[in-house]
């Protein structure tokens, strides 16, 4: 069972660049997330999609745009990044119903130079 | 808005002894659900322990327990007979039982607990 699949696991940008996480879950969840981690933050969220063609802000959106291309995929994209943007970003899927449960992926680890 | 808040940034136990982790949360709302994730250093997020607010019966997973105290709003995760295995972040989560937002997890800061054999 892959889960949730996220890349890359890590990236490097500089200042202005832009790039595009990409995220895809193979248990057909309706529900989709995007979080940011950062040090004694716990994890926030930057978007969301709560079935596929919808999606919504989270807590953190400013700077962040997403798509929720399909069932299966979910994408959050960094139009101009800025060293703010440091930090590890993670997908997750939700699975519904009494054994409620979010299914996180690996994670990237994105660094703003 | 809901907040989820860890007072302790770093935790350590010694080996088969037992170690609580604070957690405490701030909503109006009566109806919720409380999460406890464990991230070791891989970066994996596991789930621990659920616990549904209307139940008055704490969680238990095998080592693992929670003690809530909903008038306190408080949720603390006991791990008994610690292993080196134990040794991660943990993080506490809130979700509203109300269909908002997604569905989404609030998340506290943190606990880093370190395991001493």
């Amino acid at each position: 069972n892959a889960g949730v699949t996220q890349t890359p696991k890590f990236q490097v940008l500089k200042t202005g660049q832009s790039m595009t996480l990409q995220c895809a879950q193979d248990m057909n969840h309706n529900s989709m997330y995007w979080y940011r981690q950062d040090p004694g933050m716990g994890l926030r969220l930057i978007y969301y999609s709560a079935s596929e063609g919808t999606t919504d802000k989270g807590e953190v959106p400013n700077g962040y745009n997403v798509s929720r291309l399909n069932k299966r995929e979910f994408s959050l994209r960094l139009e101009s990044a800025a060293p703010s943007q440091t930090s590890v970003y993670f997908c997750a899927s939700r699975r519904q119903g009494l054994n409620e449960k979010l299914f996180f992926g690996s994670g990237t680890q994105l660094s703003v130079l | 808005a809901q907040t989820v808040t860890q007072s302790q940034p770093e935790m350590s136990v010694q080996e088969a002894e037992t170690v609580t982790l604070s957690c405490t949360y701030d909503t109006s709302e009566s109806d919720y659900y409380l999460f406890w994730y464990k991230q070791p250093p891989s970066r994996q997020m596991i789930l621990v322990i659920r616990q549904e607010a209307y139940k008055q019966q704490n969680a238990t997973e095998n080592r693992f327990s929670v003690n809530f105290q909903k008038a306190a709003k408080s949720f603390s995760l006991k791990i008994s007979d610690s292993q080196l295995g134990d040794a991660a972040m943990y993080f506490c989560a809130y979700r509203s039982a109300f269909n908002n937002a997604g569905n989404m997890l609030t998340f506290g800061g943190g606990t880093r607990l370190m395991v001493k054999p």
